[in-house]
């Protein structure tokens, strides 16, 4: 099905673990984005990437890597996880253009122990 | 930098009475304005959103903004809300380059009987 997928669903891990969220679409958009989302803060975002190989930062980048090097995957890793980084994590993605919507999956759900 | 503040957390109303979601941005350049909806356990859903034209914007699921240039405002509107309506709106802002939407902190509605 043509959408956009993200995994796992939930995640627990460990203070100091490295973990990887992936995310994967299927149309073929230019732009893909990670947030977290956080009660009282909304959407933050982390990362964005305007196509394979470019990224750049967004609000809150600090503890977090991603790459691309394919279209379709865009995946956040935490390198040393903190308990500040448990959150619900989305990722999204856009055809080019400013009056593209951004279209989410539906979440990842970490918390770090 | 754009902001998007949204003036209320929670927002209670009962089956088949209007409802109000109010949303005010900051900016000093042209905005493209969005709303969304985020049913649990879901990504965001594209609602409606203001590109330029007509200031009075209509979505799904019955839901219209109006765009208000002078006030900075773009409130959403719902003449007679349903149950299965409660959920949690979030309005945005895109300005810039990036295709990146700035995002308010959420208003949860909660529609009862």
């Amino acid at each position: 099905d043509a959408g956009i997928t993200q995994s796992p669903r939930y995640k627990i891990t460990e203070t100091g673990r490295q973990v990887t969220l992936m995310c994967h679409q299927t149309w073929s958009h230019s732009y893909m984005f990670w947030y977290r989302q956080d009660l009282g803060h909304g959407l933050r975002l982390i990362y964005y990437s305007a196509a394979a190989d470019i990224t750049d930062k967004g609000e809150v980048p600090d503890g977090y890597v991603v790459s691309r090097s394919k279209t379709e995957n865009f995946p956040l890793t935490l390198e040393s996880a903190t308990r500040s980084q448990t959150s619900v994590y989305f990722c999204a993605s856009s055809e080019e253009g400013r009056n593209s919507p951004l279209h989410f999956g539906n979440g990842t759900r970490l918390t770090v122990t | 930098a754009q902001s998007v503040t949204q003036l209320d957390s929670q927002v209670p109303v009962f089956e088949e009475a209007p409802v109000e979601l109010r949303c005010n941005y900051s900016s000093s350049v042209s905005v493209y304005l969005f709303w969304y909806v985020q049913y649990p356990n879901q990504g965001l859903q594209l609602l409606l959103k203001y590109l330029s034209g007509s200031t009075l914007v209509k979505g799904i699921n019955g839901f219209e903004a109006e765009f208000n240039k002078s006030q900075t405002s773009f409130h959403l509107r719902k003449p007679s809300v349903h149950i299965s309506d409660t959920a949690e709106y979030f309005c945005a802002v895109r300005t810039g380059g990036g295709n990146k939407l700035t995002f308010g902190t959420g208003t949860q509605l909660k529609v009862e009987l």
